[in-house]
């Protein structure tokens, strides 16, 4: 049972690149979540699912983009990368919405330069 | 509303002393209150949660003390131990309107041997 695993660990791009963020989870939750961790300010909701085919965007969307094709993977899309993306990024999944647990991946930390 | 403050940023303890973290909320329709802990490098994870039904949850040296009518919350870590150096995040979530999860900003700790 290898919980959340996101891939990669680290990326760099470059202004105005493309990238995606992979994560998959193997314990059969509906619910994931994509967040971003930035100094001093916690964990901000990017975008979210409830579901195979269902998304729906959290606090702070803008510059990103989500699928959700099968129940264990939900990849986040960056389309012309900018610097105040620079931050690291967590995917997390939970059996129901709102009070239960969260299970995180390990993060991929990104930088734009 | 729909914040959850966190103090203090930091945090400096000598092994065996008291750490307390606090945080207040907003929305009173939040009812679960979770507590993640994260190691650099790693996502965060679930340590300890309560529910507004009770006024304290004691888990080993982890202790949340919970007050409803004040509308905050706090976590007491008892015999600090240097492995608990880590940086915690507060939580509000809630079972009804599909509330997402609101995280603080964060707690560094570091307990000294």
């Amino acid at each position: 049972n290898a919980g959340v695993t996101q891939t990669p660990k680290f990326r760099i791009l470059k202004i105005g690149q493309s990238m995606t963020l992979q994560c998959t989870q193997d314990m059969n939750h509906n619910y994931m979540y994509w967040y971003r961790q930035d100094p001093g300010m916690g964990l901000k909701l990017i975008y979210y699912s409830v579901g195979a085919g269902i998304t729906d965007k959290g606090e702070v969307p803008n510059g990103y983009n989500v699928s959700r094709s099968t129940t264990e993977d939900f990849p986040l899309r960056l389309e012309l990368a900018a610097p105040s993306q620079t931050s690291v990024y967590f995917c997390a999944s939970s059996y129901r919405q709102g009070a239960d647990e969260q299970f995180f991946g390990p993060g991929t930390r990104l930088t734009v330069l | 509303q729909q914040q959850v403050k966190q103090s203090p940023q930091s945090l400096i303890v000598q092994k065996g002393g008291i750490s307390i973290i606090n945080c207040a909320y907003e929305n009173t329709a939040f009812d679960y209150f979770p507590w993640y802990q994260q190691f650099p490098g790693k996502g965060p994870a679930l340590l300890i949660a309560i529910r507004p039904d009770v006024s304290e949850k004691k888990e080993g040296r982890f202790t949340i003390s919970f007050n409803k009518s004040a509308k905050q919350f706090s976590l007491h870590i008892m015999d600090s131990q240097p492995g608990d150096s880590a940086t915690y995040f507060c939580a509000a979530s809630g079972d009804t309107g599909g509330f997402k999860t609101i995280f603080g900003a964060g707690t560094r700790l570091f307990v000294k041997a």
